[in-house]
C-alpha cells in the first residue's frame, strides 16, 4: 500500500458525460500528479500540482481539468467524454520541492474509467 | 521532446535464466526510475538512479545508469515466476515531469 488513495475504483459512464476522479496524497506529500494509462498510448503524464498550484502540464486535453485543494487532495475532471477516454487513471504523490524537482512518485491504485 | 524507449517490449524467459531490459532516452536527465506493475494493479517503485554509473540492486534485480549513453539497464538474475510483471523505466524531464517508457512485459515460465 503506497498511502495514496483514489476513488472511485471503477467508473462506467456514457459518451458526452462528465466525471470527477478523486485522489488523496500520502501524508506529508505536497505534489500530486495525474497519469492516464491506455493500451494504445501507454502511460502518459497529464498534470502536476504542488501545494495547490499547477506546476507542470503534459498531454492533457482541454476537456480535462484538475485542481488541488487546501487539504492537498486533488480532483481530475473529465468532460464531454469520448470512447477513447476509457483508460486507467492514476494519481501519484511525492514530497516535491518549492524550487522544483521531486522525490520518488508513489502511485495510487487507479480509477478504471469505461466510457460506453 | 523527450522520448523513452524500452526493449524488448515482451520477454518470455525460463526460470533460472538471466536477461537484461534496456531503456534508452533522448535528452539529458538527472534522474531515472524503474517501476513494476502487476496486471490490473498500480505501479510500485523499484529503483531511483541519480548519477552516471549508479547501480542499485534488490534481490534478483539490478539497475544501472549511463547518463552519457542515455541508457539504463535492468538486469534479472536467475528469474523466478514472481518476477512476472510489466517493468517501466521513467525519466525526469525539467525536474517536474516523469516520462515513462513503453514498458517491458516479462513472463517467467517453469
Amino acid at each position: 500500500d503506497s498511502g495514496v488513495t483514489q476513488t472511485p475504483k471503477h467508473l462506467i459512464t456514457a459518451t458526452g458525460q462528465r466525471v470527477t476522479l478523486r485522489c488523496s496524497p500520502r501524508s506529508g506529500d505536497l505534489s500530486v500528479y495525474w497519469y492516464q494509462q491506455s493500451l494504445d498510448q501507454g502511460l502518459q503524464f497529464l498534470i502536476q500540482y504542488y501545494n495547490g498550484e499547477e506546476r507542470a502540464k503534459g498531454n492533457i486535453l482541454e476537456r480535462f481539468s484538475a485542481q488541488q485543494f487546501p487539504d492537498l487532495h486533488s480532483e481530475l475532471n473529465l468532460s464531454s467524454l469520448e470512447l477513447g477516454d476509457s483508460a486507467l487513471y492514476f494519481c501519484a504523490s511525492s514530497v516535491g520541492l518549492a524550487g522544483g524537482g521531486m522525490g520518488t512518485q508513489y502511485f495510487g491504485p487507479g480509477t478504471r474509467l469505461t466510457v460506453l | 521532446e523527450l522520448k523513452v524507449e524500452q526493449n524488448p517490449l515482451f520477454l518470455s524467459m525460463q526460470e533460472g535464466k538471466n536477461y537484461t531490459i534496456y531503456c534508452n532516452y533522448s535528452t539529458t536527465s538527472d534522474r531515472l526510475y524503474w517501476y513494476r506493475q502487476d496486471p490490473g494493479k498500480s505501479l510500485e517503485s523499484l529503483f531511483v538512479l541519480l548519477s552516471n554509473g549508479a547501480v542499485k540492486q534488490e534481490g534478483r534485480l539490478m539497475a544501472s545508469l549511463d547518463t552519457k549513453a542515455r541508457l539504463s539497464t535492468l538486469h534479472i538474475t536467475a528469474a523466478v515466476h514472481d518476477l512476472s510483471a510489466t517493468y517501466f523505466c521513467a525519466v525526469v524531464l525539467n525536474t517536474d515531469k516523469l516520462i515513462f517508457g513503453t514498458g517491458t512485459r516479462l513472463q517467467v515460465f517453469p
